[in-house]
C-alpha cells in the first residue's frame, strides 16, 4: 500500500525543547516537501528536497532543519529558536506528473 | 515572488446551492492544481489544468483556467453535504507550488 505516513500525530512538547517529526514515503518520489499550516490559513513552505543529500529553504524555514540521507525519509527537526511552533505540519511528496501527495499531518502542541 | 490570491476566504451556503472559488496569480502559470482538504484532514489532489482556457468536469466540480493562465475558478454545482472543506488552489514558482490561503466551505443541510 503505496502512501506518505508522519507520525506521531499529535505531539505535546514543553518550551524550548526540540522536535523531530517523521516523514516517510513508499512511493519512490525524488521531491519532498514540509508545509506548515495554521488554524484558518493556506499551507507554508518550510523546507524542501528535490533529490537526496539536497534541500533548499521555503518561506518559513528558520527555525526549523531537515535531512535527507534516505530518498524515503525527509524529517524535520522544529527547533527552540521557532517562535510559534504550534501548528499543523504536512510533509508532500511530489509524482512525476508534478502533482503533490500528502501525508495525514502531525498537530505540535507547545506547551 | 509569485503570489496566489484565492477568493473568497470563507462561504457558507445551504445544500443545494451552488458554489465557487476564484484563484488569480501575480504571473502567468505552466499550470493550475485544485486540492480539498476535509476538517481535520490532509489536501488531496483534484485536478491539474494545463491549456489555456481549459475546461474540466468531474461530476458536480467544474474547473477553469483562464485565457491568459492567470486565473482559475472552481464550481460546485449544487452543494451536498459531503463537500465541506477547504479547497485550495496551487501554481508553480521553478520547483516549488505556490498555494493560495484557501477558500473553507460549510454546507447548511
Amino acid at each position: 500500500d503505496g502512501g506518505i505516513t508522519q507520525s506521531p500525530k499529535y505531539l505535546f512538547r514543553k518550551e524550548g525543547q526540540n522536535v523531530t517529526l517523521s516523514c516517510e514515503q513508499n512511493l519512490n518520489h525524488d521531491a519532498m516537501y514540509w508545509y506548515r499550516q495554521d488554524p484558518g490559513q493556506g499551507l507554508r513552505l518550510i523546507y524542501y528536497s528535490q533529490i537526496v543529500n539536497d534541500f533548499q529553504k521555503g518561506d518559513i524555514a528558520e527555525g526549523y532543519s531537515v535531512s535527507r540521507e534516505k530518498k524515503e525519509s525527509f524529517p524535520l527537526t522544529v527547533t527552540s529558536a521557532q517562535k510559534n511552533p504550534t501548528a499543523f505540519y504536512l510533509c508532500a511528496s511530489t509524482s512525476p506528473a508534478d502533482t503533490q501527495y500528502f501525508g495525514p499531518g502531525t498537530r505540535l502542541t507547545v506547551l | 515572488g509569485q503570489q496566489v490570491m484565492q477568493i473568497p476566504q470563507y462561504q457558507h451556503v445551504q445544500e443545494g446551492e451552488d458554489f465557487t472559488t476564484y484563484c488569480n496569480s501575480s504571473t502567468t502559470l505552466s499550470n493550475i492544481q485544485w486540492y480539498k482538504q476535509r476538517p481535520g484532514g490532509h489536501p488531496v489532489f483534484l485536478i491539474q489544468l494545463v491549456k489555456s482556457g481549459e475546461v474540466k468536469k468531474q461530476k458536480r466540480l467544474t474547473f477553469q483556467f483562464g485565457e491568459a493562465k492567470k486565473n482559475s475558478s472552481l464550481h460546485i454545482t449544487a452543494t451536498q453535504t459531503t463537500d465541506v472543506g477547504t479547497y485550495f488552489c496551487a501554481g508553480h514558482n521553478g520547483n516549488k507550488l505556490v498555494f493560495g490561503a484557501g477558500t473553507i466551505l460549510r454546507v447548511k443541510s
